[in-house]
Order: C-alpha cells, then sequence, then structure tokens
C-alpha cells in the first residue's frame, strides 16, 4: 500500500524568509507527485506534479519541488516567501499505472507572519 | 470556464437520516473522483468513476455509502443511516480522462451528522 507523510503539521515563517515543507512517501511501484494549496476559504488547487523528466518542478509562483527517487521524498521550497502563500499544503501520490485516484499527506498549514 | 460545483455548501443532518450530496464536474471530464475529508486530515480517496461506470470503489467504508452517474456528467454520493463519524467535508473532483491529469477540485459539502 502507498502512503505519504508529511513531517510538519505546522511552519511559522517571516515573510520574505525561505520556507521547505517536506514530504516522504512510500510506494512499492512508481508514482506520480504533486503539491495541492489550499488557500483560507477556497478549494484545493494543484500547485505542482511530477510525471517524469526532470526532477525539479516549479511552479508560477516561485515554488519549487524536487523529487529523489532514492530518498523517496518530494519536498516543496520557495526561496522567499510573501503573506499571500498563508494556505494549507497537502502532498499527494498516485500510482503510475492506476486511476488517478491521489493518495494525500496529512497537510502542511504554512503561516506567514509580516 | 465553469470549475467543479457541489450542492449543498453545508448540510446538517441527524443521526439515522439518508443524505445526498451531488456534483457537477467541468464539462467534458469523463473522469470524477469523491474524497472524504476529516478535520486535521487530508483528503481520502472514496470512489472514482470513468464515464457512468464506478471503475474503483475501494475506498468507500462501508455499503452505507453509494454513488452515482448515471449520464456521465453530474454525480450524486448517498449515505444511508449516517452516523456522528461521517462528519466530514466531501469533495468532489474532475478530470480530462483520469490517470495522471490534473484534478479539479470543487469547494466541498460540509456533512454535520448531529
Amino acid at each position: 500500500a502507498q502512503s505519504v507523510t508529511q513531517l510538519d503539521s505546522q511552519v511559522p515563517v517571516f515573510e520574505e524568509a525561505p520556507v521547505e515543507l517536506r514530504c516522504n512517501y512510500s510506494s512499492s511501484v512508481s508514482v506520480y507527485l504533486f503539491w495541492y494549496v489550499q488557500y483560507p476559504n477556497q478549494g484545493l488547487q494543484l500547485l505542482l506534479k511530477y510525471l517524469s523528466g526532470s526532477t525539479l518542478v516549479e511552479s508560477i509562483n516561485g515554488f519549487e519541488a524536487e523529487f529523489n527517487k532514492s530518498q523517496t521524498s518530494f519536498h516543496l521550497r520557495k526561496p522567499s516567501v510573501h503573506i499571500s502563500d498563508t494556505a494549507e499544503y497537502f502532498c499527494a501520490v498516485t500510482l503510475r499505472s492506476n486511476t488517478g485516484k491521489l493518495i494525500f499527506g496529512q497537510g502542511t498549514t504554512l503561516q506567514v507572519k509580516p | 470556464g465553469a470549475g467543479v460545483s457541489q450542492t449543498p455548501s453545508n448540510k446538517v443532518t441527524e443521526k439515522g437520516k439518508y443524505v445526498e450530496l451531488r456534483c457537477d464536474p467541468i464539462s467534458g471530464h469523463t473522469a470524477l473522483y469523491w474524497y472524504r475529508q476529516s478535520l486535521g486530515q487530508g483528503p481520502e480517496f472514496l470512489i472514482y468513476f470513468q464515464g457512468t461506470g464506478a471503475a474503483d470503489d475501494s475506498g468507500l467504508p462501508n455499503d452505507r455509502f453509494f454513488a452515482v452517474r448515471p449520464e456521465g456528467s453530474v454525480s450524486t454520493l448517498k449515505i444511508q443511516r449516517t452516523e456522528r463519524g461521517d462528519s466530514a467535508v466531501y469533495l468532489c473532483a474532475s478530470s480530462r480522462r483520469g490517470g495522471s491529469d490534473t484534478q479539479y477540485f470543487g469547494p466541498g459539502t460540509r456533512l454535520t451528522v448531529l
């Protein structure tokens, strides 16, 4: 069975500081990897995804994540956060051979302080 | 264009009652997913439809839960004999074909069982 672990439930950080949200997964078969974001009072939105090719993927708002197969990790990073990045972030996987059903981690709340 | 919509946004019911939750996916999306999100947790997969058929219902917790998608567009999640433990936010998502295609989530229905 597959599982996703987000190691931090809350990450407080000051504006313009760098941040890393950690995600590790467990799977005996190949997976696709995703980060979803949920802003306050909004629905889940895809932030970025890794399907194949370059192990470093980027979002349009400055986040990036790197797939590390040997460490089974997909950590999310941003070099300088904004107040507007305050949200809950979910890491998720789906099996390459599967229907696309997502297995989510528990979520990490990013709190950006002024 | 229109996103995924879900009705009602909130539903309060009494233990033992029957409820129906509706999902309108993005037009043309053949894949539809239902997830359940309890407080402080990531979403958990319930069921996946490809067209009109339930291709994977492995996440339904028991036989009180049932879902349909009779015409391959709108889906209804049905819960019989509700229990307090069913209280959660029920999320619907759709994607173009399933697999690695991006899933677009609705705002969710918050179900409260008293």
